[in-house]
C-alpha cells in the first residue's frame, strides 16, 4: 500500500517562501495526479493545485496562480510545492494527495477522488 | 457557480441514520467525492463518483445525487463516524472545489 511521506513543519516570516516535499513510499511517480490541499486552523479544505508527473503538467487554483509552483522530480521520486510571498493567512496544514486513478491530462479527465493522503505539513507564518 | 454549500454541523444518535448534504449548481454536471476527517488526521476518501465506496469503507456509508444536491448517508451510525465530512468535485478544467465541511456529532 503506497504511502505519501511529507517533509516536516516549517516556520516562515511574511514575504518569504517555503517548499514542501511529498514522496510516495512503495511506488514511483506516474500518471496519477498529485494534488496539494491545505487546511487553515479550524477551517475547511482548499485545493492549491497539482501535477501529473508522467506528463509533467501542472494545474493551479486561480487564486494561487503566480504564488504556488508544483513540480515533480522523477530522479528523486518526489513532488514539491513551493509557496511564495507568504502572508499570515498561509498558516495551515498542507497535504499532498494522490488521485485514485491515472489521468491523461487535467482537462476533461474523469475524477475518482484522492485516495492516498500524506500526513500533512504544518506551515506557520509569523513575524 | 462553483461553490458547494454544506451545513456546518449535524448530530445523530448512536445507531440512527443521518444524511449530510452538499448543494451547488455544478453538482448537476459533476459527481461528488466525499472525505471523512477525524480530529488531527488527514482526510480519507469514503465516496467517489457520487456513490462508489473505496475498498475498506463500511457499507453503512453511501452516496447519492438528486438535482444540485449530493448526499452522504450513514445508516446505523457508529461512534467512530464522529468526524468532519467534506464534499468535493473536479471540473472539466481540472480545478477542484471543496464544500465548507460538516461536523458530524454522534450522540
Amino acid at each position: 500500500q503506497v504511502q505519501l511521506v511529507q517533509s516536516g513543519a516549517e516556520v516562515r516570516k511574511p514575504g518569504s517562501s517555503v517548499r514542501v516535499s511529498c514522496k510516495p513510499s512503495g511506488d514511483t511517480l506516474n500518471d496519477h495526479a498529485m494534488n496539494w490541499v491545505r487546511q487553515a486552523p479550524g477551517q475547511g479544505l482548499e485545493w492549491l493545485g497539482g501535477v501529473i508527473p508522467y506528463f509533467r503538467t501542472s494545474n493551479y487554483a486561480q487564486r494561487f496562480q503566480g504564488t504556488v509552483v508544483i513540480t515533480a522530480d522523477e530522479s528523486t521520486n518526489t513532488v514539491y510545492m513551493e509557496l511564495s510571498s507568504l502572508t499570515l493567512e498561509d498558516t495551515a496544514v498542507y497535504y499532498c494527495a494522490r488521485d485514485s486513478r491515472p489521468s491523461s491530462g487535467w482537462y476533461r479527465s474523469y475524477y475518482y477522488g484522492m485516495d492516498v493522503w500524506g500526513q500533512g505539513t504544518r506551515i506557520t507564518v509569523s513575524s | 457557480s462553483s461553490k458547494l454549500a454544506q451545513d456546518p454541523a449535524v448530530s445523530v444518535a448512536l445507531g440512527q441514520t443521518v444524511r449530510i448534504t452538499c448543494q451547488g449548481d455544478s453538482l448537476r454536471d459533476y459527481f461528488a467525492s466525499w472525505y471523512q476527517q477525524k480530529a488531527g488526521q488527514a482526510p480519507i476518501l469514503v465516496i467517489f463518483d457520487g456513490s462508489h465506496r473505496p475498498s475498506g469503507v463500511p457499507d453503512r456509508i453511501s452516496g447519492s445525487r438528486s438535482g444540485n444536491t449530493a448526499s452522504l448517508t450513514i445508516t446505523g451510525t457508529q461512534a467512530e463516524d464522529d468526524a468532519d465530512y467534506f464534499c468535493n468535485f473536479r471540473d472539466n478544467s481540472g480545478k477542484h472545489v471543496f464544500g465548507g465541511g460538516t461536523k458530524l456529532t454522534v450522540l
